[in-house]
């Protein structure tokens, strides 16, 4: 009930292209959803986040789609840069307590230009 | 603002050896995390402080792995003795206080090789 389980694990996109990251919980008291980006050498650094009171955020190129009835969600990256190759990883976690973040296995993003 | 620092960045050592990881966070955050990020896996939560006591240590092992956070700010973690799955790379993030968002943010990791 703690795993968040992501696809695909690698994904080759074209300069320009639209990049689709999928992610699917279990546990129903997950009410925060982040992105992190981590690029080679260097720990995650969140690129957006979403909770479940709306279906979608939008932050530049970068957008999270949320279905609660499906216990799914998605980043879309728009107009995918070379610079956009990184590995990125969903997590969830409760705003109460001790807000722990399961993470993800990971999707490994290679823009081609 | 400085970042989550930590040290080394990298350390080879020999099974059943020891070994120390470092961690400084940003300056007021009350909360600190450790990692465990195996290559080609997502990072997992190995212990959480909250100032200098353990909140979640649910997935620390605790027959080989020790971590302390004494004056609430810097944190050590200890790998004795060490195992070849030990393999990883170990990752510190801070959190401020007082938000509803789980804005975590992480150091650069200290990778560990053992071999």
């Amino acid at each position: 009930q703690q795993q968040v389980k992501q696809s695909p694990q690698s994904l080759i996109v074209q300069k320009g292209g639209i990049s689709i990251i999928n992610c699917a919980y279990e546990n129903t008291a997950f009410d925060y959803f982040p992105w992190y980006q981590q690029f080679p050498g260097k720990g995650p650094a969140l690129l957006i986040a979403i909770r479940p009171d709306v279906s979608e955020k939008k932050e530049g190129r970068f957008t999270i789609s949320f279905n609660k009835s499906a216990k799914q969600f998605s980043l879309h990256i728009m107009d995918s840069q070379p610079g956009d190759s990184a590995t990125y990883f969903c997590a969830a976690s409760g705003i109460q307590g001790a807000q722990k973040l399961v993470f993800g296995q990971g999707t490994r993003l290679t823009i081609n230009p | 603002e400085a970042g989550v620092a930590q040290s080394p960045r990298y350390k080879i050592i020999e099974k059943r050896q020891s070994v120390a990881f470092w961690c400084n966070p940003i300056s007021g955050h009350a909360t600190l995390y450790w990692y465990q990020q195996i290559l080609g896996q997502g990072p997992k939560l190995l212990i959480q402080f909250q100032n200098n006591g353990v909140v979640d240590d649910s997935q620390l092992p605790k027959d080989r792995f020790s971590a302390e956070r004494l004056k609430g700010v810097d944190s050590t973690l200890k790998i004795q003795p060490a195992k070849l799955e030990d393999s990883a790379v170990y990752l510190c993030a801070s959190r401020k206080p007082g938000t509803y968002k789980n804005i975590q943010y992480f150091g650069a990791g200290t990778r560990l090789s053992v071999l």
